[in-house]
């Protein structure tokens, strides 16, 4: 199984800040690697496929970026909606799996 | 509108069963390979089942093996998690989720219904 390590657990920043959330996996997902919101209460949205490919109606102020088995996500600008828990899961390999998490909170 | 919309979430007793089901509308529901998604209280995203569009291919979590059926009717757009032996780590929402392929054979789950409850406990 791929362990996918998702870093830091926690972001404390200010609206108007970039971001960078990183995801390590255990062995190479090539570029199988996407992204996802979650907001409290709210179903999971996709945002990056293909490690850097944003999804229908995503702002361009979400870039993805990496191959193997280091990734990021960058929020170039925080907006107040932008806080959330995101995401990486990996469909290189079954079973998929999903990073742990990591929570952009307002500072 | 796509969209997906779950049902059958409840309280069941260890050992019990529960059916989930999972209806889509707006969308060629037998063009999209279909996956079930749980979130335990308080953690993150776990894969449980995927199913593909025909249904020929299913792919299931280590966790839920020999207790956990996902099956699809296409005639009916409607995806199924037949969930036998149930343990009390086995409380989650539970989420079923419409992948798409993207150009370069890359996928995404795109469409996420609102997720039903399952709650195991005596």
């Amino acid at each position: 199984e791929i362990v996918l390590t998702q870093s830091p657990a926690t972001l404390s920043l200010s609206p108007g800040a970039g971001a960078t959330l990183s995801c390590r996996a255990s062995q190479s997902v090539g570029s199988h690697l996407a992204w996802y919101q979650q907001k409290p209460g709210q179903a999971p949205r996709l945002l990056i496929y293909d490690a850097s490919n944003r999804a229908t109606g995503i702002p361009a102020r979400f870039s993805g970026s990496g191959s193997g088995t280091e990734f990021i996500l960058t929020i170039s600008s925080l907006e107040p909606g932008d806080f959330a828990v995101y995401y990486c899961q990996q469909r290189s390999t079954w079973p998929l799996t999903f990073g742990g998490g990591t929570k952009v909170e307002i500072k | 509108e796509v969209q997906l919309v779950e049902s059958g979430g409840g309280l069941a007793q260890p050992g019990g069963s529960l059916r989930l089901s999972c209806a889509g509308s707006g969308f060629t529901f037998s063009s999209h390979n279909l996956n079930w998604v749980r979130q335990a209280p308080g953690k993150g995203l776990e894969w449980v089942s995927h199913i593909s569009g025909s249904g020929a291919v299913i792919y299931n979590a280590d966790s839920v093996k020999g207790r956990f059926t996902i099956s699809r009717d296409n005639a009916k757009n409607s995806l199924y998690l037949q969930m036998n032996s149930l343990r009390d780590d086995d409380t989650a929402i539970y989420y079923c989720a419409r992948e798409r392929r993207f150009t370069g054979g890359y996928y995404g789950m795109d469409v996420w219904g609102q997720g039903t409850t399952v709650t195991v406990s005596s």
